[in-house]
């Protein structure tokens, strides 16, 4: 069955340098979550999407945005990168249909490196 | 305080034997999650459940809403089993996960 895809793997930057991180949710799934976690940390809660809306708002610093497609794949997009944005990035799917809960189902997450 | 506590955060368990890992939550919830990861990161949904108890395979989840608490029960442990278990709960407003601690769990053959 397909799971959720996240891209790339792996990433590494540079301070004050920009990335962008991909979701693309399993199909028929219209709602997407992006949690943090830092090393050695419980995952945090970023942002949500349902129906390409934003639906949640959590811990996302005012230098991250993120937007969900009409394909209802995600981007989170950082910017000025800081050496404590380095973490696990994961991104999640459910088929909510704009109700409560609906499992979420993980993709491996984007390990992401500041220098 | 957390919102969501884990106990123990490490167990050492030999091959065979019944482990339990249990959570409590402070919040009022609409659902709670029980996830897998394993070293190098990948997260996987064991269960997600809102009252009772659910069961796959050799893996049992219970949950008790008017006690705030649940519990993720393995049963004849495998070192395949060795990884972080995490309790997550949805709160009643949206539908964000907020995350427990985690339990580190290693089984020894």
């Amino acid at each position: 069955a397909a799971g959720v895809i996240q891209s790339p793997r792996h990433l590494i930057k540079e301070k004050r340098e920009t990335a962008t991180l991909k979701c693309y949710p399993i199909p028929r799934h219209d709602t997407v979550y992006w949690y943090q976690q830092g090393p050695g940390q419980d995952p945090q809660f970023l942002i949500s999407f349902y129906e390409k809306m934003q639906s949640d708002k959590g811990s996302i610093p005012d230098r991250f945005s993120a937007q969900q497609f009409s394909d209802y794949h995600s981007e989170l997009n950082m910017s000025s990168l800081e050496l404590g944005d380095s973490a696990l990035y994961f991104c999640a799917s459910s088929e909510t249909g704009g109700t409560s809960n609906q499992p979420q189902h993980f993709g491996d997450g984007t390990r992401l490196s500041i220098l | 305080k957390n919102e969501v506590e884990q106990s123990p955060q490490n167990l050492t368990a030999q091959e065979g034997e019944f482990i339990t890992i249990n959570c409590s939550y402070s919040v009022g919830i609409s659902a709670l999650h029980w996830l897998q990861q394993h070293p190098g990161g990948g997260i996987v949904s064991l269960f997600m459940l809102s009252s009772g108890k659910k069961k796959h395979g050799r893996l049992i989840a219970t949950i008790n809403i008017q006690e705030k608490h649940s519990s993720l029960h393995i049963t004849a442990s495998h070192p395949r089993d060795s990884a972080v278990y995490i309790c997550a709960v949805i709160g009643t407003a949206g539908n964000k996960l907020t995350f427990g601690g985690g339990t580190r769990v290693l089984v020894k053959p």
